[in-house]
């Protein structure tokens, strides 16, 4: 499975649009890339997925270049709340099987 | 629907006794995923079961081990313990393999 490298963490601010870049060069041809978000204490909550070019849904952005080699989740006008650790995944079909391989995750703390 | 459950919600154990978590899946999802969460080691991938097979397995000792049943809930156990299995154990489920997993609250495991 393909190892990702994405910024330990980040600062922003209330209003503010955040990107986060996740880095993975090894991406094998059938692997989705895949962001999570985790709040102390609890379980990650999935995010986002995409496969190629851009996906959009109603809490973020997915924009994936044509090589696929890097990705950037993008979180429009971010809140306190948005405060987090966000976890990029590449694969998570291995083989038909379910197998998420995380990373550190970016740290996100949004400030007032 | 209900999301996954995880019980109990907190448990403290002494070295060398042995522990069972449960995970209830959301209704319908056939596959179970078990994940240890530490502060030095992060998220880590214990084991997938699929309609009680496990299928897939993490680079755990043989101390960890876990079962599902035929309603898909799922059980894992960890014998002789030790300080370092301190941590948050997620279970996730999914409909199927390669689907979004869906994560529980976790269970905070200490051993003193």
């Amino acid at each position: 499975l393909a190892k990702t490298t994405q910024p330990i963490s980040m600062d922003s601010y209330e209003g503010q649009e955040v990107n986060i870049t996740c880095s993975h060069n090894n991406i094998a041809t059938n692997d989705y890339i895949t962001w999570y978000q985790q709040f102390p204490s609890q379980g990650p909550r999935f995010i986002i997925q995409g496969y190629k070019t851009k996906v959009t849904n109603e809490v973020a952005s997915l924009f994936i270049p044509a090589d696929r080699k890097s990705s950037t989740l993008s979180l429009p006008r971010v809140s306190l709340s948005d405060t987090a650790v966000y976890y990029c995944l590449v694969g998570g079909f291995s083989g038909g099987y379910n197998k998420l391989i995380f990373g550190a995750g970016t740290r996100l703390a949004v400030h007032p | 629907k209900a999301g996954v459950t995880q019980t109990p919600r907190y448990l403290i154990k002494t070295r060398g006794q042995q522990v069972t978590l449960s995970c209830s899946p959301i209704s319908g999802h056939r596959s179970v995923s078990w994940y240890q969460q530490t502060p030095g080691q992060g998220l880590q991938f214990l084991f997938e079961y699929f309609s009680e097979t496990q299928r897939n397995k993490g680079n755990f000792p043989g101390r960890f081990s876990g079962r599902q049943f035929s309603n898909s809930r799922s059980e894992m156990n960890v014998s002789t313990l030790e300080l370092g299995d301190s941590a948050l154990y997620l279970c996730a489920s999914s409909l199927l393999a390669g689907d979004e997993q869906y994560f529980g609250p976790g269970t905070r495991l200490t051993v003193t």
